[in-house]
């Protein structure tokens, strides 16, 4: 079954440190891959995005993300976070084919940070 | 600020009533999308219109409804409330039918007593 897993359901750094938030997929086909950022209180604000191309792409506020076939990941980086960067973030997958397009989000991590 | 809005912020009703929410799309995108986040299923798609008519269908329960209207504006009718339908309701909005960027609202939080 297609499937996006977010194994980490909390994660705490301290302001400064770097960020890793991984997401795994289960797909027949390398998906549209997205990175969502939701804070307290508020709807779901696009991170960034992969539909080809370069391996490593940027987003906005410092995020990027990688996306390695072999390992079916698209794990998001921030090397160094901000104490603003608390939130939930989340990893969704758009299947290319069957044309419906309709995203699958994973369950989701909680970025704590401490100062 | 995302463009979309949605209405009301808040709603508190008893099992059994039946409610209605409303989203406005950002001005031009024609494809709304309709979710539910809960705490046990995270956050799951229930149904997409594009230009007034349904596009896709997820988990969407046959007490749910919804519809769009000539003017793109959406909304979602939950009726026969139960305990398990308290959660979050967004809508998102895109331009175009098949799959960009969405724009989601800040949500609507349905709590059913």
């Amino acid at each position: 079954a297609q499937s996006v897993t977010q194994p980490d359901i909390h994660i705490t750094v301290s302001e400064g440190a770097s960020l890793e938030l991984r997401c795994n997929y289960s797909y027949g086909a390398t998906p549209y891959l997205f990175w969502y950022v939701q804070s307290p209180g508020q709807g779901l604000q696009l991170l960034l995005k992969y539909f080809s191309g370069d391996t490593l792409v940027q987003g906005i506020k410092g995020f990027e993300a990688e996306f390695k076939r072999s390992q079916s990941s698209f794990n998001l980086r921030k090397p160094s976070v901000h104490w603003s960067d608390a939130a939930e973030y989340f990893c969704a997958v758009v299947p290319l084919s069957g044309g419906s397009y309709i995203p699958t989000f994973g369950r989701g991590t909680s970025l704590i940070v401490h100062p | 600020d995302s463009g979309v809005t949605q209405t009301p912020k808040h709603l508190i009703t008893a099992t059994g009533q039946r409610v209605t929410l409303r989203c406005s799309p950002r001005s031009g995108d024609l494809s709304v999308y309709w979710y539910q986040q809960s705490l046990d299923q995270g956050l799951q798609f229930l149904i997409q219109y594009y230009n007034g008519e349904e596009r896709a269908k997820g988990n969407i329960l046959e007490r749910f409804s919804a519809q769009q209207f000539p003017d793109l504006h959406s909304e979602l009718n939950l009726s026969s409330l139960e305990l398990g339908d308290s959660a979050l309701y967004f809508c998102a909005s895109s331009a175009l039918q098949g799959y960009n960027e969405q724009f989601f609202g800040p949500g609507t939080r349905l709590t059913v007593l």
